[in-house]
């Protein structure tokens, strides 16, 4: 199984440009989310989703943008990127019950340096 | 407000010298408590799960237990293989999960 697939692995953005970051699984979990990962600052939420068509916000989506219009699919938008998103971004996904859910599946991460 | 602290931020061991790792939580209905390993470069690799105090689970050099105020990592006789970073995460009511900031553990031969 090929898990939680996360690309690009690396990019580059200038201040003011948008991008997609991408996010597939294969596992048929409910329940996909983004993080970033910053330096002392650890996993950060962004958005989640519960299901194709249902997504909310993290603790930290202002500047991003998501939709779920697939189960497999949950991807993150950056609508005019700033230094401020410099970070590694990750995909996590698991199984949702409701109000439980099964340990998170991370992706290895896209490393995003705005200038 | 729900929070997680891990301590101490880094470790450093000689191969063969047992310790633990702390993570302390003040969060509303705890609904699980997670373990993950996360190594340079990559995701966050799932440990262990503990749902209720008392509760301990084990997997080859590594022990975690729960009470109602924290969590340990106990790591026994480990190997240079296990360093890497531990991270600890909760998960409250509602779907969100909370991390920790982690613990850099490096074994030394």
């Amino acid at each position: 199984n090929a898990g939680v697939t996360q690309t690009p692995k690396f990019q580059v953005l200038k201040t003011g440009q948008s991008m997609t970051l991408q996010c597939a699984q294969d596992m048929n979990h409910e329940y996909m989310s983004w993080y970033r990962q910053d330096p002392g600052m650890g996993l950060r939420l962004i958005h989640y989703s519960v299901g194709a068509g249902i997504t909310d916000q993290g603790e930290v989506p202002n500047g991003y943008n998501v939709s779920r219009s697939t189960t497999e699919d949950f991807p993150l938008r950056l609508l005019s990127a700033a230094p401020s998103q410099t970070s590694v971004y990750f995909c996590a996904s698991s199984y949702w019950r409701g109000t439980y859910n099964s340990p998170l599946h991370f992706g290895n991460g896209t490393r995003l340096t705005v200038t | 407000e729900d929070q997680v602290t891990q301590s101490p931020e880094a470790l450093r061991l000689q191969e063969g010298e047992s310790s633990s790792l702390n993570c302390s939580y003040t969060v509303s209905g705890l609904r699980g408590l997670f373990w993950y390993r996360q190594d340079p470069g990559k995701g966050p690799e799932f440990l262990f799960t503990l749902y209720s105090a008392g509760e301990e689970k084990e997997k080859e050099r590594l022990k975690a237990t729960l009470t109602k105020k924290e969590s340990f990592l106990h790591i026994t006789a480990p190997k240079p293989e296990d360093s890497a970073t531990y991270l600890c995460a909760v998960q409250a009511s509602g779907n969100q999960f909370y991390f920790g900031t982690g613990t850099s553990l490096t074994v030394i031969p």
